[in-house]
């Protein structure tokens, strides 16, 4: 059965890179198109989308957070990272790995990790 | 300020049904799908609704999905305590080129 778990720091600076990496389990991140997405909650706050990326790291980016994503693949690795950089307190949150229903949709995420917290402290 | 509105809480008794809408635009629920997702505090969120109207397996049929032009609603028959938690719309929007989701709603089974 496929799963996501996402692993990062736990605590970042103000103005460093927030790294986190979802790893792919069960199955893997080359079968068919899908494009695997990162996706954050603040603290009280809704569900928003930071971006997502294919197999053969085709990107698509949330354009209030553009300027500052990046978000690759390590098909060899069965792992896709994302890096925030400057990071304030507004992205301290919940980031989540997710995959969409079906190939090559965007949307409609039925498979997420379990979700890590982090917070941007100094 | 979510591209999606949806009411910031519903309320309902157990038993009855409740609906959450969620309104857009052409540009997101008007021309593209529509999903809608449950999220329990300390989980991850849950696909209850795909399509417009589809229940991914092991979704029960109390939850319903429809859309109309640029809004789109989630019923929940039968409502239990277990269904307290928030419930989100989201779709992707083709002017901005990006996932969106609605702001969200508190569901309160009474």
């Amino acid at each position: 059965q496929l799963q996501l778990q996402e692993s990062g720091p736990g605590l970042v600076k103000p103005s460093e890179t927030l790294s986190l990496t979802c790893t792919v389990s069960g199955g893997s991140i080359s079968s068919r198109s899908y494009y695997w997405a990162c996706i954050r909650q603040p603290p009280g706050k809704g569900l928003e989308w930071i971006g997502s990326i294919s197999y053969s790291g085709s990107t698509f980016y949330n354009p209030s957070l553009k300027s500052r994503v990046t978000i690759s693949v390590d098909s060899s690795k069965n792992q896709f990272s994302l890096k925030l950089h400057s990071v304030t307190a507004a992205d301290t949150a919940v980031y989540y790995c997710a995959r969409p229903i079906a190939a090559p949709r965007h949307d409609a995420f039925d498979l997420w990790g379990q979700g890590t917290m982090v917070t941007v402290f100094s | 300020q979510s591209v999606l509105t949806q009411p910031p809480s519903v309320s309902a008794a157990p038993g009855q049904k409740v609906t959450i809408s969620c309104s857009g635009s052409s540009s997101n629920i008007g021309n593209n799908y529509i999903s809608w997702y449950q999220h329990l505090p300390g989980t991850a969120p849950k696909l209850l609704i795909y399509d417009d109207d589809k229940r991914p397996s092991g979704i029960p049929d109390r939850f319903s999905g429809s859309k109309s032009g640029t809004s789109a609603t989630l019923g929940i028959t039968g409502l239990q305590t277990g269904d307290e938690a928030d419930y989100y719309c989201g779709t992707w929007d083709t002017s901005l080129i990006a996932v969106v989701f609605g702001g969200g709603t508190k569901l309160t089974v009474l």
